[in-house]
């Protein structure tokens, strides 16, 4: 079958970083993705890995091993407009997401 | 350019009835994916859409159906309504080459009473 697994809920403090771990099961795998969803809001593009290795956008890397079927999201300078869901999900024969991981930056 | 437009915003329906729901995709974006959202669930894959044909589905049921036009617009429809079908509905669309960057709708929250 297709799963992901990710960890439902992780606090961290403004100015921290915090790693977001995704762990996938499928056969047919194109690349995972990763997705951020305010309360309220619509599911938003973060980052993209096709191949292993980590993939900087300012803030936030994303890291991929495919023999490890692992990835992650990593959040640098946790500001509180941080505190959002986030999604990972691979392309395979369908697209597919994970539980979501709830991520609360407090003050 | 013009996100993705989802229409409705809100909806409610009556147990048995059925209800058809829209998405305009960005200008150029030929893919077109619905999911279903609930705070159990999490995000559902239904199905996608590519050039007019249904290219992916998910497992849910008959009563899930949808169509895409040829201009890439797509509507998702459900028959005979039921409570568990109360959920957040969200399209995405993309170019369809390549499967990632997703761009979502701000979805259609549907109500069933």
């Amino acid at each position: 079958g297709q799963s992901l697994e990710q960890p439902s809920e992780v606090t961290a403090v403004e100015g921290a970083i915090v790693q977001i771990n995704c762990t996938y099961q499928t056969s047919g795998f194109y690349g995972l993705s990763w997705y951020q969803q305010h309360d309220g809001g619509a599911p938003t593009f973060l980052s993209y890995n096709a191949l292993d290795g980590l993939e900087e956008t300012g803030r936030f890397s994303s890291f991929l091993s495919r023999s490890d079927s692992y990835g992650y999201l990593l959040l640098q300078e946790l500001q509180m407009k941080d505190s959002a869901s986030y999604f990972c999900a691979f392309s395979g024969q369908n697209f597919v997401f994970g539980p979501g991981t709830r991520l609360s930056v407090l003050p | 350019k013009a996100g993705v437009t989802q229409t409705p915003r809100y909806l409610i329906k009556t147990r048995g009835q059925q209800v058809t729901l829209s998405c305009s995709p960005i200008s150029g974006h030929r893919s077109v994916s619905w999911y279903q959202q609930t705070p159990g669930q999490g995000l559902q894959f239904l199905f996608e859409y590519f050039s007019e044909t249904q290219r992916n589905k998910g497992n849910f049921p008959g009563r899930f159906s949808g169509r895409q036009f040829s201009n890439s617009r797509s509507e998702m429809n459900v028959s005979t309504l039921e409570l568990g079908d109360s959920a957040l509905y969200l399209c995405a669309s993309s170019t369809g080459t390549g499967n990632y960057g997703y761009t979502f709708g701000s979805g259609t929250r549907l109500t069933v009473v």
